[in-house]
């Protein structure tokens, strides 16, 4: 079974300065690695995700993460948020398969950004 | 092309009532996913259909939860003679056959038990 760890529920930041949502995860097997936002009120929108390859992933909206295996974790980085990137952010593991296997998400991390 | 479509988007009941809840996949996408978003829980597995195979259930919280998938297409969760802790947002998601299992997620049903 595999889980996460998201280590912050609140975050909150001024508009242009950078910021980091850390993520950790458990696992026997190997994974695939996701990251979702979901804005008030709507669905979930896939950010990135880190399938294998480079462990460095780019994604939607300026936003990046970094697959680091020795210390199982998956943080999300942006070098300068605006008042849009306020949300909720979920970070998510699934094994690493072709098969369909349900995401198991981390409890999420608000983001507020503040002028 | 669309994306994943529920509805009622909001729903309202009175405890003890059945609800049915509907999901429309992505056209094409073989695999749907029901999760349960709560705040006391976060996001939570329900149940996953994969074409013609048989359905893992083994997210269901009671057998007061079910779910059937019609024609390999649309899905519907029932929900039986609801229970206030059953209050929270039911997201569909639905992915291709083929390939890495990537999640599109629906908006979500909001459902109230009063």
């Amino acid at each position: 079974a595999q889980s996460v760890t998201q280590l912050d529920s609140q975050v909150p930041v001024f508009e242009e300065a950078p910021v980091e949502l850390r993520c950790n995860y458990s696992s026997s097997v190997s994974v695939y690695l996701f990251w979702y936002v979901q804005y008030p009120n709507q669905g979930l929108q896939l950010l990135l995700k880190y399938l294998s390859g480079s462990t460095l992933v780019k994604g939607i909206n300026g936003f990046e993460a970094e697959f680091n295996k020795s210390q199982t974790s998956f943080h999300l980085r942006k070098p300068s948020v605006h008042i849009s990137d306020t949300a909720e952010y979920f970070c998510a593991v699934t094994p690493n398969s072709n098969s369909g296997y349900a995401l198991n998400f981390g409890k999420g991390t608000s983001l507020l950004v503040t002028p | 092309g669309a994306g994943v479509s529920q509805s009622p988007s909001n729903k309202v009941t009175e405890k003890g009532k059945d609800v049915e809840l509907r999901c429309d996949p992505i056209s094409g996408h073989t695999a749907l996913y029901w999760y349960r978003q709560s705040l006391g829980q976060g996001l939570e597995f329900l149940i996953y259909f994969q074409g013609n195979s048989a359905p893992d259930k083994s997210g269901l919280p009671s057998d007061r939860f079910s779910a059937e998938r019609t024609g390999g297409s649309v899905s519907t969760l029932t929900i039986q003679r609801t229970q206030q802790e059953d209050s929270a947002v039911y997201l569909c998601a639905s992915s291709p056959k083929e390939g890495v299992n990537i999640q599109y997620f629906g908006a979500g049903t909001r459902l109230s038990v009063l």
